[in-house]
């Protein structure tokens, strides 16, 4: 596609619930990240995806929070059990190639609230 | 980790006013964007820029990687670009992510 997609745009949830959000990175693109945003702050990184390689999960603030990736394409980021702390934007991110040095580029985000 | 701070937090300007926004970050690094993130929430790519200087249309960006820092011009402010404006850097490691800094808010008036 011509850009990162992301779905959904918002979602609204009740404390307790488990939510799932995906990302659709650019074609072809091998690197993905998760990022979230709470208000006002700057992205905080979550997890990694290269290739079949496993997940750099060292950005994942609790177990509740686990990410799937089939080879190079969509991945979902699963929030169980969320807690009203969960409430962000979920940023995803893709870049063409594994290493270093290339430009990352962001979708829309998913807005989760939490009541 | 790697530090990024960015200045000033909030900048109010009049249309057609030029303004500098700073980052400075603790490290060396491999890459170093600069993005606009609209009212909307989208974060708008400006620049990969992580030595030299480049411009496009009314911005420019230059990286002192030596020095650690990076600024970005935007000359002859308009409404439209209003929003916060984040500097993130790739500080090597094996995930390359990027750190952010904390943005400027810039609101233009007209």
């Amino acid at each position: 596609g011509a850009g990162v997609s992301q779905s959904p745009s918002n979602k609204v949830t009740e404390k307790g619930k488990d939510v799932e959000l995906r990302c659709d990175p650019i074609s072809g693109h091998t690197a993905l990240y998760w990022y979230r945003q709470r208000l006002g702050q700057g992205l905080e990184f979550l997890i990694y995806f290269q290739g079949n390689s496993a997940p750099d999960k060292s950005g994942l603030p609790s177990d509740r929070f686990s990410a799937e990736r089939t080879g190079e394409s969509v991945s979902t980021l699963t929030i169980q059990r969320t807690q009203q702390e969960d409430s962000a934007v979920y940023l995803c991110a893709s870049r063409a190639e594994p290493g270093g040095g290339e430009t990352q580029y962001f979708g829309p985000g998913t807005r989760l609230l939490v009541l | 980790g790697i530090q990024v701070e960015q200045s000033p937090p909030d900048l109010i300007l009049q249309e057609g006013a030029n303004s500098t926004l700073r980052c400075n970050f603790s490290d060396s690094v491999n890459n170093l964007q600069w993005f606009h993130q609209n009212p909307w929430g989208q974060l708008i790519n400006l620049f990969y820029i992580p030595s030299g200087t480049k411009q496009n249309g009314r911005l420019s960006a230059t990286t002192v990687a030596t020095e650690r820092y990076s600024l970005l011009y935007i000359s002859s402010s308009q409404t439209t670009d209003s929003g916060v404006y984040f500097c993130a850097v790739e500080s090597g490691g094996s995930n390359y992510k990027l750190t952010f800094g904390k943005g400027t808010l810039l609101t233009v008036n007209p």
